[in-house]
């Protein structure tokens, strides 16, 4: 069965920290994954896209690397901001070959404190 | 630019009432349009997709339907609610075959039946 398992989550940081969030996933086959930003009450937003050949990506402080042999990735939140509370999710396409169909992770909820 | 919106923001109805929830998309043609609902603390769910005016696929039996009747307009509809239909529902957007293109979501809709 396709699944997406996000850890922590949840987490607490402070202002100016860092932090990663974890994604591993069972899904097959595999075309790209992709994490989102969710701000509470809204809809999520892209943060990046990565294919099978993309080991890390960047979208100014957030940093997404993937490792498609062990099939887990990661998202790193460099210097937090207050701005960064949010739910983070993890999506995983499998592409023409499943019809497009995108697993979602349950997702990581942060919370940046002054 | 592309921009997407849905309405209403938040709704309150009572069980066996009907339900019609709009989504339309402007500058962009042709999208792909997505109806998914969101449960706290789960990963979203499709519900519906289309990949063209009055074609729509169902991935899940449901007391819910969807239509297309235009382009880039995209509507949730149902004849009597249940407890069950509670939820945060999104409607999203992409380019018509881009399978490794983002989702562009709505801001959502907040159901609650009584």
């Amino acid at each position: 069965k396709n699944q997406v398992e996000q850890s922590p989550q949840s987490l607490i940081i402070l202002e100016g920290k860092n932090c990663t969030l974890q994604c591993n996933y069972t899904v097959s086959p595999f075309s790209n994954l992709r994490w989102y930003k969710q701000d509470t009450g809204r809809g999520p937003v892209s943060l990046t896209i990565m294919t099978f050949s993309e080991n890390t990506k960047s979208n100014r402080r957030y940093t997404a690397t993937l490792d498609a042999d062990t099939k887990q990735s990661s998202l790193h939140i460099t210097a937090s901001q207050l701005s960064d509370s949010a739910s983070y999710i993890c999506v995983v396409s499998g592409g023409k070959a499943a019809g497009n169909k995108l697993t979602f992770g349950g997702g990581t909820r942060v919370l940046v404190k002054p | 630019s592309q921009t997407i919106h849905q309405w209403p923001a938040t709704l309150v109805q009572p069980v066996g009432s009907p339900l019609s929830l709009e989504c339309t998309v402007e500058g962009t043609s042709n999208p792909n349009l997505y109806w998914y609902r969101q449960a706290a603390g789960r990963g979203l769910q499709l519900l519906f997709y289309s990949v063209g005016i009055g074609q729509i696929s169902s991935e899940v039996p449901q007391n819910l339907s969807a239509s297309r009747p235009q382009d880039r307009q995209f509507i949730l509809s149902s004849k009597k609610l249940l407890l069950s239909d509670s939820g945060f529902y999104l409607c999203a957007w992409s380019v018509l075959g881009g399978h490794n293109s983002p989702l562009h979501f709505g801001n959502g809709t907040r159901l609650t039946v009584t």
